[in-house]
């Protein structure tokens, strides 16, 4: 079936670097995309979004990049700050007459000081 | 304006109980989805609905399982008879309901079954 994932399961990186994280997808369908940040014991935080019209978007300290060629979205964090340790997540929203966000895997950053 | 509210944000249960989780949606918010989280897993979509109908339940299991969003209150994800398969986080998210809106999640509710 049609799916979310990511390439990394777990990205270390020391506080003061930028961080990348990727994800790919599948469904060709999906016009919409969102990261969300999950930090331990709490529910998913909306970062930043994209819609499938675009290729970059940024935001504070962040931005996301969309290549729809090969089905790739990144989250790019700048200047990684311990607060940015969490898990992160794509997720798209499929159209299949009702729009639902669906979830990859996630990608767990730790940020060393 | 209130986010997303679960409650309870702990729940403990004996095998062969039933669990209640409800979830409030945000202000203006008619759309709910109900997700599962194992740990160190991503979220399973389980169910979508909107008032007082169920949209998508392909990711709810066929028994024990039900969700409802009534005209008036929060929405319920019940467990029956539960399992300690069924021990996980369970979240709730609102939405819009537009193909580029974002859903926002509450804190969930985390399941013990012992």
């Amino acid at each position: 079936g049609e799916s979310v994932g990511l390439h990394l399961p777990t990205l270390s990186v020391q506080e003061g670097d930028n961080s990348i994280i990727n994800c790919a997808y599948s469904n060709s369908a999906s016009d919409y995309f969102i990261w969300y940040k999950q930090e331990s014991g709490k529910g998913p935080q909306f970062i930043i979004d994209i819609r499938s019209n675009m290729d970059k978007r940024q935001g504070q300290r962040v931005t996301v990049l969309l290549n729809k060629t090969v089905k790739h979205l990144s989250l790019q964090i700048a200047a990684t700050q311990p607060g940015d340790s969490a898990v992160y997540f794509c997720a798209e929203n499929t159209s299949g007459g009702s729009y639902i966000p669906t979830f990859g895997r996630g990608t767990s950053l730790i940020v060393h000081p | 304006n209130a986010g997303v509210m679960q409650n309870p944000r702990h729940l403990v249960r004996r095998r062969g109980q039933e669990a209640r989780l409800r979830c409030s949606p945000m202000k203006g918010h008619s759309h709910v989805y109900w997700y599962r989280q194992l740990p160190e897993e991503g979220l399973k979509f389980m169910v979508y609905l909107q008032k007082e109908n169920i949209i998508d339940e392909s990711g709810m299991p066929k028994e024990r399982f039900s969700a409802e969003f009534p005209k008036e209150g929060p929405s319920i994800l019940r467990i029956q008879q539960v399992v300690r398969g069924d021990s996980a986080a369970y979240f709730c998210a609102s939405s819009e309901g537009e193909s580029d809106t974002e859903a926002f999640f509450g804190q969930g509710t985390r399941l013990t079954v012992v």
